[in-house]
C-alpha cells in the first residue's frame, strides 16, 4: 500500500526552525517527484516546495530562502527544513506524491499531515 | 504567476447534479485536477487530467476543461459528498510551480 507519514510538527517561536519529516512506503521517494502542500487554520492549500527525481529543487515565492526541501534515499524519507519561523507559517504540511505525466503534475497520494504552529 | 479563481460555496439538494467551476487565463490549454476535502482528512484526488478517475473514484464524478473555465461536475450528489473542493494545475512557464484554487465549499442540502 502507497502511505505517506509525516512528523515533526509542533509550536515554535516566531524566528525560530524545524524539520518535518515524511516517511513513504509502498513506492521510492527517489524515484519519485515530491511535494510539500500547507493549509492555515480555516484556510485553503497552498503549494510550498517540490524535489524532482533528479534532485532538483522550486519553492513558493513565499518560503523561497527559508525553507529547505531534501531527501533520504535509503530511509525512504523526504524532510522540509523551516527557517526563520513567521506568524503566517502556522498551518497543516501535508507531503505528496507529485505524480507527472507530460508537462503537469497532480498529487496523490497525500500524508495525513502535521501542524506546524508558530506563537510567543 | 498563474491565478486559478473557484467559487467559495455551491450548494445542491441530494440526487441533482452540482457544478464546480475554476477559472484561468486559458486553463483550457492546461490540465487541471481536482481534489476532495473533507473536515480534518486530507485532501484526495478525485479528478486528474481534466476528466481521468483514479481507480475507487466514483464515476458521478466527472471533469471538463474549455476556454477559461475547468468543471468539475457531480452527479447524484449524496450526503457524503459534502467537502471542500479544489482545482490545481502545475505552472511551469516561468517556474516549477504548483497553483491551486482558493476551494469551493459543497453543502449538501
Amino acid at each position: 500500500e502507497v502511505q505517506l507519514v509525516e512528523s515533526g510538527g509542533g509550536l515554535v517561536q516566531p524566528g525560530g526552525s524545524l524539520r518535518l519529516s515524511c516517511a513513504a512506503s509502498g513506492f521510492t521517494v527517489s524515484s519519485n517527484y515530491m511535494s510539500w502542500v500547507r493549509q492555515a487554520p480555516g484556510k485553503g492549500l497552498e503549494w510550498v516546495s517540490v524535489i524532482y527525481s533528479g534532485g532538483s529543487t522550486y519553492y513558493a515565492d513565499s518560503v523561497k530562502g527559508r525553507f529547505t526541501i531534501s531527501r533520504h534515499n535509503s530511509k525512504n524519507m523526504l524532510y522540509l527544513q523551516i527557517n526563520s519561523l513567521r506568524a503566517e507559517d502556522t498551518a497543516v504540511y501535508y507531503c505528496a506524491r507529485a505524480v507527472i505525466s507530460g508537462l503537469t503534475n497532480w498529487f496523490d497520494p497525500w500524508g495525513q499531515g502535521t501542524l506546524v504552529t508558530v506563537s510567543s | 504567476s498563474y491565478v486559478l479563481t473557484q467559487p467559495p460555496s455551491v450548494s445542491v439538494a441530494p440526487g441533482k447534479t452540482a457544478r464546480i467551476t475554476c477559472g484561468g487565463n486559458n486553463i483550457g490549454s492546461k490540465s487541471v485536477h481536482w481534489y476532495q476535502q473533507k473536515p480534518g482528512q486530507a485532501p484526495v484526488l478525485v479528478i486528474y487530467y481534466d476528466s481521468d478517475r483514479p481507480s475507487g473514484i466514483p464515476e458521478r464524478f466527472s471533469g471538463s476543461n474549455s476556454g477559461n473555465t475547468a468543471t468539475l461536475t457531480i452527479s447524484r450528489v449524496e450526503a457524503g459528498d459534502e467537502a471542500d473542493y479544489y482545482c490545481q494545475v502545475w505552472d511551469s512557464s516561468s517556474d516549477h510551480k504548483g497553483v491551486f484554487g482558493g476551494g469551493t465549499k459543497l453543502t449538501v442540502l
